[in-house]
């Protein structure tokens, strides 16, 4: 068990600009989720995978905004023409698909527009 | 929809004394889970403790237990001898069948030596 991955660690981009972040999860993990988080605040949900099936998006899930699982192993999180508005934390978390289990977190992606 | 609700933005407590942070919840299922997370500053998230809705009896995990009263939809965390490190935010979150995670907004602990 290595834990959840994510990559970078931090991001800065410009306005305008496409970013990708890249989430390994733990591998006996079906479940995989993509959270926003803003200082000060709690993650916001924004989508997760059961193995390689997208089921579930979040209003605030934008259509800049994409994510893919595409072999139900790792996932991205791609954001198009990055606005200030998204400048966060996004966390990626993974889990087996009972319900009683909880996450396993990631460090996080911070995402800083300029 | 499901809520969860932290009216207690900070909190602080003393080195080694007792402190509870409150979370109230709301959901239309009958089969959920309730936890606790743990965010130090700059660092990731890690689960502090879990309880069934289905459980009459409320979960400890050493210093740490939950006051579960489920018919309040209430579920609040007590930190015993509290220790510097106990400093953070602290997520109470509500996970239903969907298998979603729901975060309240957070309280901030801060523990005085």
């Amino acid at each position: 068990d290595t834990g959840v991955s994510q990559d970078p660690r931090h991001k800065i981009t410009k306005r305008g600009q496409n970013v990708t972040f890249r989430c390994d999860p733990i591998s006996e993990h079906n479940r995989l989720y993509w959270y926003r988080q803003t200082l000060g605040q709690g993650p916001e949900f924004l989508t997760y995978f059961q193995n390689e099936a997208q089921l579930e998006k979040s209003r605030l899930l934008s259509d800049r905004f994409s994510a893919e699982r595409p072999k139900g192993s790792f996932s991205t999180l791609e954001i198009q023409r990055t606005e200030q508005g998204d400048s966060a934390m996004y966390l990626c978390a993974s889990s087996r698909s009972t319900v009683n289990y909880g996450y396993t977190f990631g460090s996080g992606t911070r995402l800083t527009v300029v | 929809a499901q809520t969860v609700t932290q009216s207690q933005p900070e909190m602080s407590v003393q080195e080694a004394e007792t402190v509870t942070l409150s979370c109230t919840y709301d959901t239309s299922e009958s089969d959920y889970y309730l936890f606790w997370y743990k965010q130090p500053p700059s660092r990731q998230m890690i689960l502090v403790i879990r309880q069934e809705a289905y459980k009459q009896q409320n979960a400890t995990e050493n210093r740490f237990s939950v006051n579960f009263q489920k018919a309040a939809k209430s579920f609040s965390l007590k930190i015993s001898d509290s220790q510097l490190g106990d400093a953070a935010m602290y997520f109470c979150a509500l996970k239903n069948q969907g298998g979603k995670l729901i975060f309240g907004q957070g309280t901030e602990l801060s523990v005085k030596p």
